[in-house]
């Protein structure tokens, strides 16, 4: 089955600083690849996903990159916020497996 | 916008007990799943429903968890004798099709096991 590996699992940063997480994974058949922000005692929110046929989405301050080749997927959050502070996990899945995540990188944005 | 809701919000056991955690997903969605999040872990995958039976299901998921969905609406998750560490939260997640559109994840069942 997939196996998602996320980095760093800690990470702080100055406000306005930029925000990079990064994920591997396993399954070369894995084609969707989501984040998802979770605050303290909440739902993980889906914030941004990217499909294998895309190299990099951007929505606003958020950006995913994708190299298909290396199997990894990053998250770039720039210009952060205080309010960007969360849990953000990477997750991967195809139309034969169901999701997996990883483990979480635990975001602090310093005002 | 739709929501997946779940219900109780957090529920407290005694060991041994058996408890049921009630989820309603989208209406219109077709595959049903259960994740597990001890406090400060990984968001863990359980169980996957799709067409009125299991399509996956992890080491995790033994011979003590069933799923079912008894009517059109609800997708339960029955653990029949809770231990100590199956305290956690408990998130239910529904989507249309695969690779459409990302999960749709409850608000989570809290359960404590004392």
């Amino acid at each position: 089955g997939e196996n998602v590996e996320q980095h760093p699992s800690t990470l702080s940063v100055q406000e306005g600083d930029s925000a990079v997480i990064k994920c591997t994974y396993s399954d070369s058949a894995s084609n969707y690849f989501p984040w998802y922000k979770q605050e303290l005692g909440k739902r993980p929110q889906l914030i941004i996903d990217i499909r294998s046929n895309v190299g990099e989405k951007k929505d606003q301050r958020i950006a995913v990159t994708l190299n298909k080749t290396a199997k990894h997927f990053s998250l770039h959050i720039t210009e952060t916020q205080p309010e960007d502070s969360a849990v953000y996990f990477c997750a991967a899945t195809s139309n034969n497996n169901d999701m997996r995540f990883g483990a979480g990188t635990r975001l602090t944005v310093k005002p | 916008e739709p929501e997946v809701t779940q219900t109780p919000s957090h529920q407290v056991t005694q060991m041994g007990q058996e408890v049921i955690l009630r989820c309603v997903p989208i209406s219109n969605h077709l595959y049903f799943y259960w994740y597990r999040q001890i406090l400060g872990q990984k968001v863990e995958f359980l169980v996957s429903f799709y067409n009125n039976e299991i399509s996956e299901k992890s080491e995790i998921f033994d011979d003590q968890f069933s799923v079912e969905r008894p009517d059109g609406s609800n997708f339960t998750l029955k653990i029949r004798s809770t231990k100590l560490e199956d305290s956690a939260m408990y998130f239910c997640a529904s989507r249309d099709r695969p690779n459409i559109y990302g999960y749709t994840f409850g608000s989570g069942t809290r359960l404590t096991v004392v």
